[in-house]
């Protein structure tokens, strides 16, 4: 059964610094891994989908990165701005029916 | 094309009622998910379904809990006799055709209070 662990629960940092968010996963047999952002009771929107046989993917500021042999991910969010408060998600697909394993999400506040 | 509609945005309802929950997907999206978001917990998927099929409900409980995604209209969660515990937020995902290279659009949920 996968697992998924995002550490730490909250960070806070200054605006303009450059971050990393860490996501880890306990089986590496996924199909792909997504990131999501969620705001303070809204929904989710996707920010990046990396395939199993790709290493890395990139939007604007954001770059996420995956390892599947020692089940990491990480988000890289360059120059950070307040407006990136919001709570960060990353998820696997596993099995054919694409559904999604979640980690509890890090819950991200930038600073004037 | 509008996205993922979820309606209502908040329903409350009292022990014993019963709750139904409405998803319309992306146009031309034949694919929809289901995940409940606990308080302090993260989300967790329920079901999935295709037009008129249930493919894979494993993740949703045994009793009270059932879904439909029809022919026609929007996919329907519906929760029977709902207890205190049933409280979260629940998020309908769309797809188009299932496939894992296929990104999941959600929904802004349905916040579900029981008193």
């Amino acid at each position: 059964k996968q697992e998924v662990t995002q550490i730490p629960a909250a960070l806070s940092v200054p605006e303009g610094e450059n971050l990393v968010l860490n996501c880890s996963f306990t089986d590496s047999a996924i199909y792909n891994l997504q990131w999501f952002r969620q705001d303070p009771g809204k929904g989710l929107t996707s920010l990046l989908l990396i395939q199993s046989s790709q290493r890395e993917q990139t939007s604007g500021r954001l770059n996420a990165s995956l390892d599947k042999s020692s089940g990491r991910s990480t988000l890289y969010i360059a120059a950070s701005q307040p407006g990136d408060s919001a709570t960060y998600l990353c998820a696997s697909a596993t099995g054919a029916n694409s559904k999604l394993t979640f980690g509890k999400g890090i819950t991200l506040s930038v600073r004037p | 094309n509008a996205g993922v509609m979820q309606n209502p945005r908040h329903l409350v309802r009292r022990r014993g009622q019963e709750a139904r929950l409405r998803c319309s997907p992306m146009k031309g999206h034949s694919h929809v998910y289901w995940y409940r978001q606990l308080p302090e917990e993260g989300l967790k998927f329920m079901v999935y379904l295709q037009k008129e099929n249930i493919i894979d409900e494993s993740g949703m409980p045994k009793e009270r809990f059932s879904a439909e995604f029809p022919k026609e209209g929007p996919s329907i969660l519906r929760i029977q006799q709902v207890v205190r515990g049933d409280s979260a937020a629940y998020f309908c995902a769309s797809q188009v055709g299932g496939r894992t290279q296929e990104t999941q659009y959600f929904g802004p949920g349905t916040r579900l209070l029981v008193l």
